[in-house]
Order: C-alpha cells, then structure tokens, then sequence
C-alpha cells in the first residue's frame, strides 16, 4: 500500500480567499483521485489527476473552483478558490494500488474550515 | 449521484458483539470495497470483494456479496471500543474508468 501525506492537515481561512491543500504519496502513481467529504456526509469525488494531462472533473465540480495540478507521478494539489462557508469539508487525495482492481488509499485529509 | 446505500446509518451494539452493515447498489460492478474512517480522519481500506466472489474473510471480517441483488454485507465480529467508527461500501463499475463512488455510510458505536 501507498503512504500518503496531505499538508495542512487543517486550516480555518476566511471567506473570498484561496487555499491549496498538497498530496505527496512514496511511490509513483499514474492516477491520483481529490475527494470532498461535507460534515457528516459521505465522499464526494471531484476530480482525477493524471500527471502531464488535465485534470478530469466531475458533475457539479469546475475547474476554476477547484484548480488542480500534477507536476510529476508523486505529487498533486488541489487550490479551493474563493471560498465560502459551503467549502467547509475535509478533502482527502487517493491513489490507486498497484494491482488490477481498483483498490485506493487515502491521505489523512484536510479539514477546512470557512468563516 | 451515490452508487451505494449503507444501512442502518447508525448502529449501537455492546462491546463483545457482532456487527452487521449492509450496503446495496444500483448498477453492475466490477468489484466492492469497504473502508472505515476514525472521527472524520483518513479512510483505511479494509476489503475488497470481486464481482465473481461471493465471500471473504479478513480477520474479524466477512464480507459477503450477492449480485444478483446488487447488495453486501460487513460483519465485525466480537466488536472492540476500537470499531467505532464510520463505515462506507464503495463500488467500482464495469467499464473500468478507476473511479470508485461512495455510499453514505455507517455510524458504528461500540459500547463499553
């Protein structure tokens, strides 16, 4: 299995301003997966990162909004821009495991908080 | 939209206990995995079951998948203080594009 560090493991920031939230796994990977979790609710996924390509989103999620890079197989970021109090949620990075079936692991998560 | 449903959505059980938490889905899969999450921190993978298994064991685990009803199950037996946690099924579809879709989870609340 794949160990996966997010930084900041937490942040409170205030409305309108951006924060980026980094994922560095110890082994390279082709496919890293951002996912939102909102209080009490279960994951959201809102985008694939694949290294020299576009970010691929899902319904509901844009790319102004959530910005994400993938500069090389070890490394990713997700930017939350111009936050609201609705973007309070933690936000987990993942990574597929090397065997065939679509086995991930998951980063301990960024807490977000917006006031 | 949720692939997953889990239920109950909470459950409370004594310690020493079996725990038995449910998930049904909507579409053809290609495998179903369950994962626990600790107070809203990272999730660990726990099992993962095929498309063409019916049952698994991993330590205190069983895993059972029926696809015909599009369901599974995750059964914790003698249940410790360190189960409580929350507790998602997440299936991967057939056509293989990686992504995994979460259901809502389990709440599991083991008492002293």
């Amino acid at each position: 299995s794949a160990v996966i560090s997010q930084k900041p493991s937490r942040d409170i920031c205030q409305r309108g301003t951006s924060l980026t939230i980094q994922c560095q796994v110890d082994s390279q990977v082709t496919m890293m997966f951002w996912y939102r979790q909102q209080p009490g609710q279960s994951l959201t996924l809102i985008a694939t990162a694949n290294q020299g390509s576009e970010a691929t989103y899902e319904s509901g999620f844009v790319i102004d909004k959530f910005p994400i890079s993938r500069p090389n197989l070890t490394f990713s970021t997700l930017t939350v821009s111009n936050m609201s109090p609705e973007d309070s949620s933690i936000y987990l990075c993942s990574v597929e495991g090397q065997g065939f079936y679509n086995e991930q692991f998951f980063g301990p998560g960024t807490r977000l908080t917006v006031l | 939209s949720q692939q997953g449903e889990e239920d109950p959505q909470a459950l409370s059980i004594q310690e020493g206990e079996n725990a038995t938490m449910n998930c049904s889905y909507k579409t053809s899969i290609n495998n179903l995995q369950w994962y626990r999450q600790n107070s809203g921190r990272g999730l660990v993978h726990l099992i993962l079951i095929r498309s063409n298994e019916r049952e698994k064991h991993s330590g205190r685990l069983r895993v059972t998948l029926d696809t015909s009803k599009k369901s599974s199950s995750l059964l914790i037996t003698a249940s410790r203080a360190a189960d409580t946690a929350s507790y998602f099924c997440a299936t991967a579809s057939l056509n293989r594009d990686d992504k995994i879709i979460f259901g809502k989870g389990t709440r599991l609340h083991i008492l002293p």
